[in-house]
């Protein structure tokens, strides 16, 4: 079974600051893998999706990695501002219809 | 914004009783797709669609059942509702099962007392 673990749980920078959150899986074989944002009482926000041959996705300040062999995936943003804060989710598709996900990393960016 | 609408948004209701949660879209796409989020847990699969009619089981199906008789909507029964059932639910849509991303509705937030 899939095993999406998202490091750290949480994180709290000042406004401005580079960061990257982490996301692994345990099954390699995946379709894609992409990233998620939720804000509070709030649905999911798709940012990223990263098909299984690509390497790399960007958008805006964002940008998401993958590594497949090693089973990780990396979301980068850059310059980070208080409305950057929110959880954000990694979820990985291994059969196509279901979406395996983790447990969020919550960031706080302050002013 | 995808044009996914959920309904009711909050419900409150006892334990035994039958509930049905509401998914409606206008993207006029394929696949659609219910999860329930709980702390400790996550986001799971509970039913998806991939056509009027076609439907399937995901992660945690027991005790829920699903319909879709109309390309824009899709229904999630809970026939009699208990308290493991309490937990947010998210509707989701997606123009193909690979490698298009899945977009979310805003979430009913159900609790069986």
């Amino acid at each position: 079974k899939q095993e999406v673990t998202q490091i750290p749980a949480a994180l709290s920078v000042p406004e401005g600051e580079n960061l990257v959150l982490n996301c692994s899986f345990t099954d390699s074989a995946i379709y894609n893998l992409q990233w998620f944002r939720q804000d509070p009482g709030k649905g999911l926000t798709s940012l990223l999706l990263i098909q299984s041959s690509q390497r790399e996705q960007t958008s805006g300040r964002l940008n998401a990695s993958l590594d497949k062999s090693s089973g990780r995936s990396t979301l980068y943003i850059a310059a980070s501002q208080p409305g950057d804060s929110a959880t954000y989710l990694c979820a990985v598709s291994n059969s196509g219809y279901a979406l395996n996900f983790g447990k969020g990393t919550s960031l706080l960016v302050t002013p | 914004d995808a044009g996914i609408t959920q309904s009711p948004r909050h419900k409150v209701t006892e334990t035994g009783t039958p509930v049905t949660l509401r998914c409606h879209q206008t993207e006029n796409h394929r696949y659609m797709y219910w999860y329930r989020q709980d702390p400790g847990h996550g986001l799971r699969l509970i039913h998806y669609s991939y056509g009027v009619k076609d439907t399937d089981k995901g992660e945690v199906s027991d005790g829920y059942s699903v319909s879709r008789s109309k390309t824009e909507d899709f229904l999630l029964t809970l026939e009699s509702a208990t308290s493991s059932q309490t937990s947010v639910y998210f509707c989701a849509i997606s123009e193909s099962w690979r490698n298009q991303p899945q977009h979310f509705g805003d979430g009913t937030r159900l609790s069986i007392l």
